[in-house]
């Protein structure tokens, strides 16, 4: 079955820090992955995706790449701010069998704290 | 936003009760889904739907069953509740590319 793995959390970071919170993936067939971002008191918001391998997903400074060799769709930032303090999930989709719609698997999710 | 929303944002129940979130969409989407976000496991597949009257069950659908007679609205129903479904559940609809758009969430307790 599919699985996606996330870096044990919590993330307490410095404004300006630079974030990586690591994503690795198990799936059948050939999966999309996303990033998604719930803020504190609301639902989750997707924040980039990637459809195949090699492709990178950008947003609000945010990027990811799909890594097909190692399975995995690290999240990357190079600057991060207070606004950014959040928890972050990655997931994927695999439509084998020819189905047309996904079924999202997510990860256990990782809380980010940014300080001033 | 996608026009999403979930009611009751908030409950308490005893345990034993029947319980029925609503989630209601604006959007014609077809497929729609509920989730449960629990600490340590991210968010679970309960129940989706893939059309009127169309429901299949997801990674944790004991106790809970969904009901979906209009395109707009997708009920779950837990026949009597539990306290290990004391969670927050999501409401989900499902955009182009896979892209899913989610509700506010209803957080629910059973005592």
């Amino acid at each position: 079955g599919n699985s996606v793995t996330q870096m044990e959390g919590p993330v307490t970071l410095s404004e300006e820090a630079f974030l990586t919170i690591n994503c690795t993936y198990t799936a059948t067939g050939y999966p999309s992955l996303f990033w998604y971002v719930q803020y504190p008191g609301e639902g989750l918001q997707l924040l980039l995706k990637a459809t195949k391998a090699d492709d990178k997903g950008s947003n609000k400074g945010f990027e990811a790449t799909y890594r097909k060799e190692t399975t995995s769709f690290h999240l990357e930032k190079g600057s991060v701010q207070v606004s950014d303090s959040a928890v972050y999930f990655c997931a994927l989709v695999s439509n084998a069998g020819g189905t047309s719609y996904g079924k999202l698997t997510f990860g256990q999710g990782t809380i980010l704290t940014v300080h001033p | 936003d996608a026009g999403i929303t979930q009611s009751p944002r908030h409950k308490v129940t005893e345990t034993g009760t029947p319980v029925t979130l609503r989630c209601h969409q604006t959007e014609n989407h077809r497929y729609m889904y509920w989730y449960r976000q629990d600490p340590g496991h991210g968010l679970r597949l309960i129940h989706y739907s893939y059309g009127v009257k169309d429901t299949d069950k997801g990674e944790v659908s004991d106790g809970y069953s969904v009901s979906r007679s209009k395109t707009e609205d997708f009920l779950l129903t837990l026949e009597s509740a539990t306290s290990s479904q004391t969670s927050v559940y999501f409401c989900a609809i499902e955009g182009s590319g896979s892209r899913q758009y989610f509700g506010p969430g209803t957080r629910l307790t059973v005592t």
